[in-house]
């Protein structure tokens, strides 16, 4: 079975600083890697994804994650913060071999301070 | 534009009620899911569906039904057997051969009162 953990369910960075948000995951085969960003009472929208290929992607609003097999990591990084960037952050595992369902971390709220 | 409409946003519910919460997509998108979210606990997966009239349960489907008449719409029910039904519901939709994420809905708040 997989699964996905993300360490720090709160994480609070200056703006302008760097983003990091952890996620560890857990699969039987190479998985597809998900980032998603949910804000207040909004639905979640894709930040990233890992398929295949190049295991560096870049994302939307200037994320990046990378993908570690050796680590089973695929932490999500952004070089300086926005204040816009407050939000809740969930990596996603997905098997390809499987009927294809996501399996979620518990998400890590991000706060920005001015 | 192409999308997933989730309504109502916001609904109420009285102890003992069944209610429905309505998810319609026009992606032609083959497969929806419906996720429960409550806070710290991410999202859990209550119901899937991969092909019309054909449906699956998730980790956590006592006290949902669903249906799937139509590929445009997933109607999630929430009967009055399931106990603690506050909580955020996400309807999402994906290609069927595309491993490449999925679209969601804006979602629907659901409050017993």
């Amino acid at each position: 079975a997989q699964s996905v953990t993300q360490l720090g369910s709160h994480v609070s960075v200056s703006e302008g600083a760097l983003v990091l948000l952890r996620c560890n995951y857990s699969s039987s085969v190479p998985p597809y890697l998900f980032w998603y960003v949910q804000y207040p009472n909004q639905g979640l929208q894709l930040l990233l994804k890992y398929t295949t290929g190049a295991t560096l992607v870049k994302g939307i609003n200037g994320f990046e994650a990378e993908f570690k097999k050796s680590e089973t990591s695929f932490h999500l990084t952004k070089p300086s913060a926005h204040m816009s960037d407050a939000a809740e952050y969930f990596c996603a595992v997905s098997d390809p071999g499987s009927a294809r369902q996501l399996t979620f971390g518990s998400g890590t709220q991000l706060t920005v301070l001015p | 534009d192409g999308g997933i409409t989730q309504s109502p946003k916001y609904l109420f519910r009285k102890e003992g009620q069944n209610v429905t919460l309505s998810c319609e997509q026009n992606l032609n998108h083959d497969a929806m899911y419906w996720y429960r979210q409550d806070p710290g606990q991410g999202l859990r997966l209550i119901y899937y569906s991969q092909i019309v009239n054909d449906f699956q349960k998730g980790d956590i489907a006592e006290g949902y039904s669903v249906s799937r008449e139509k590929k445009e719409s997933f109607p999630l029910t929430v009967t009055s057997a399931q106990k603690n039904p506050t909580a955020f519901y996400l309807c999402a939709s994906r290609e069927q051969e595309a491993n490449y994420g999925y679209t969601f809905g804006s979602g629907t708040r659901l409050t017993v009162v």
